[in-house]
C-alpha cells in the first residue's frame, strides 16, 4: 500500500514569493492534516479535513496561507506571499478512522525561504 | 504553553542497553497517547500507542507506560539496536477529537 505523497521535497524561494505544497493521501483515508514542524520542535496542526470539509483552522495564519482539498483526496497548501519565519518543514499526514484512529505522515516538504 | 514536554532534547545509549524516552503532559483530558518515530528526511512513524485506561503497552521490543497520576508516559526500548536512532516524539490526543499535540521531540542515539 502507498503512503502519503508529498511533493515537492524541498523548494528555495525569496520571500514574497507564492509557493505551494501538493500532498496525497493514503487511498481511502477520509481525515488529512497539514502540519508544520519547525527546527527542533513537534509538528503543530494548521488544518484538518473530514473528506473535502476544512474542519479545524484555528491555527492556520489566514491572512497569507490557504488550503483547499478538492473532491475530498488531494490537497494544496499555499503560502502567499511567503515570510522568511515560513521556514519550516511542512507535513501531510492521513488517517483512515477505527478506534484509534492513527495519523500516517508523508516525507514532509522542508521551505526555505531567503 | 506546551501541554506536552519532552524535557530531553537528546539521549545517548550503548547497544544492547535499555533506552528510556519521557514525556510529561498537563491537560488530563488527553485519552491517547501516541510515539513516532522520525529519520532525518522522512515524516514521523507511529511505532506505538497506549490509552488512557492501561498503564501498559507492549510491542516486542517496545514498551509504552503511562502514569496517569503524574501525567507522565515512558517508552522503553530493549535491547537497543542502531537502528533505533533517530527522534522520537511523544504525542496526545484530546478525548474525542482527532487533533494530536506533540511534545518537542528527544534525539536518541545508540552507540555500538
Amino acid at each position: 500500500e502507498a503512503g502519503v505523497v508529498q511533493s515537492p521535497r524541498y523548494k528555495i524561494i525569496e520571500k514574497k514569493q507564492p509557493v505551494a505544497f501538493w500532498c496525497n493521501p493514503i487511498s481511502g483515508h477520509n481525515t488529512l492534516y497539514w502540519y508544520l514542524q519547525n527546527l527542533g520542535q513537534g509538528p503543530e496542526l494548521l488544518i484538518r479535513y473530514e473528506n473535502e470539509e476544512a474542519v479545524d483552522d484555528s491555527q492556520l495564519p489566514k491572512d497569507r496561507f490557504s488550503a483547499e482539498r478538492l473532491k475530498g483526496v488531494d490537497s494544496t497548501l499555499k503560502i502567499q506571499p511567503a515570510e522568511l519565519g515560513d521556514s519550516a518543514v511542512y507535513l501531510c499526514a492521513s488517517s483512515g478512522g477505527g478506534t484509534y484512529n492513527e495519523q500516517f505522515f508523508g516525507p514532509g516538504t522542508r521551505l526555505t525561504v531567503l | 504553553d506546551q501541554q506536552v514536554k519532552q524535557n530531553s532534547p537528546s539521549l545517548s545509549v550503548q547497544e544492547g542497553r535499555i533506552s528510556i524516552l519521557n514525556c510529561d503532559y498537563t491537560n488530563s483530558m488527553f485519552d491517547y497517547f501516541l510515539w513516532y518515530k522520525k529519520y532525518p528526511a522522512e515524516g514521523p512513524t507511529f511505532l506505538i500507542s497506549i490509552s488512557s485506561i492501561k498503564d501498559k503497552n507492549e510491542d516486542g521490543r517496545f514498551t509504552v507506560f503511562l502514569n496517569k497520576s503524574a501525567k507522565h508516559l515512558s517508552l522503553h526500548i530493549v535491547p537497543s539496536q542502531p537502528g533505533d536512532s533517530a527522534v522520537y516524539f511523544c504525542a496526545a490526543r484530546f478525548q474525542g477529537a482527532q487533533k494530536l499535540v506533540f511534545g518537542q521531540g528527544t534525539r536518541l542515539t545508540i552507540n555500538p
